[in-house]
């Protein structure tokens, strides 16, 4: 099974803080994203990798920034965590070959920024 | 631009119901289809999906989905309701071309399933 694992399930973090989300894929995935996930408002793409060292920005990248250095690897990055930024965090990879089958997922990052 | 529409945020049913959950999309071409499920303080997980060909698509946990077109629906059904099917469900849309940002899919905002005793 393809397994996305994201490194931290629960985070508390302070407004200001420099933090780091890392998210590992064991399938060899040209694609990985990042989206955050608010009650009301579904999933909000962040950012998205379709190859090492390649990000394109998504529907909300403001506040945001990323590094894929190594193919398994996507890690998002808040420059300076604010309140606003408290949600759920999913990555997600898929492959880049071929049809698109979709999205597997992380088990999420819930986020508290105080 | 693509974009999803979730009828309803919240549908609650019965037990041995019918479940009935509505997806509409927009796309200027016949797009890829894709239908999520979320545990609670879960990720998601890929019920179904809709590329080419037959346009009822079967998934799993009993699940299955009709591509209709001539509606730009793909509304997520299910015969017979179980107490393990709350959830929350996410119907999503891709570009049906490779390559780069073509992978991106776009969600909808949520479909919360109840199902009573």
């Amino acid at each position: 099974d393809v397994k996305v694992t994201q490194s931290s399930r629960y985070l508390v973090k302070r407004t200001g803080e420099k933090v780091f989300l890392e998210c590992v894929q064991d399938m060899d995935h040209e694609n990985m994203f990042w989206y955050r996930q608010d009650p009301g408002l579904g999933l909000r793409l962040i950012y998205f990798s379709y190859d090492v060292k390649m990000k394109e920005k998504g529907d909300i990248p403001e506040g945001y920034s990323v590094s894929r250095e190594k193919k398994e690897r996507f890690s998002l990055i808040l420059e300076s965590a604010s309140t606003n930024q408290t949600s759920m965090y999913l990555c997600a990879s898929s492959s880049g070959q071929g049809q698109n089958y979709g999205y597997t997922f992380g088990s999420g990052t819930r986020l508290t920024v105080v | 631009a693509q974009s999803v529409t979730q009828l309803g945020s919240h549908v609650s049913v019965s037990e041995g119901a019918l479940v009935l959950l509505r997806c509409n999309y927009s796309s200027s071409v016949p797009p890829y289809l894709f239908w999520y499920v979320q545990y609670p303080n879960q990720g998601l997980q890929l019920l179904l999906k809709y590329t080419t060909g037959a346009t009822l698509v079967k998934g799993i946990n009993g699940f299955e989905a009709e591509f209709k077109k001539s509606e730009t629906s793909f509304h997520l059904t299910k015969p017979s309701a179980h107490m393990s099917d709350a959830a929350e469900y996410f119907c999503a849309v891709s570009s049906p071309y490779s390559g780069g940002s073509n992978y991106k899919l776009t969600f909808g905002k949520g479909t919360l399933l109840t199902v009573n005793p």
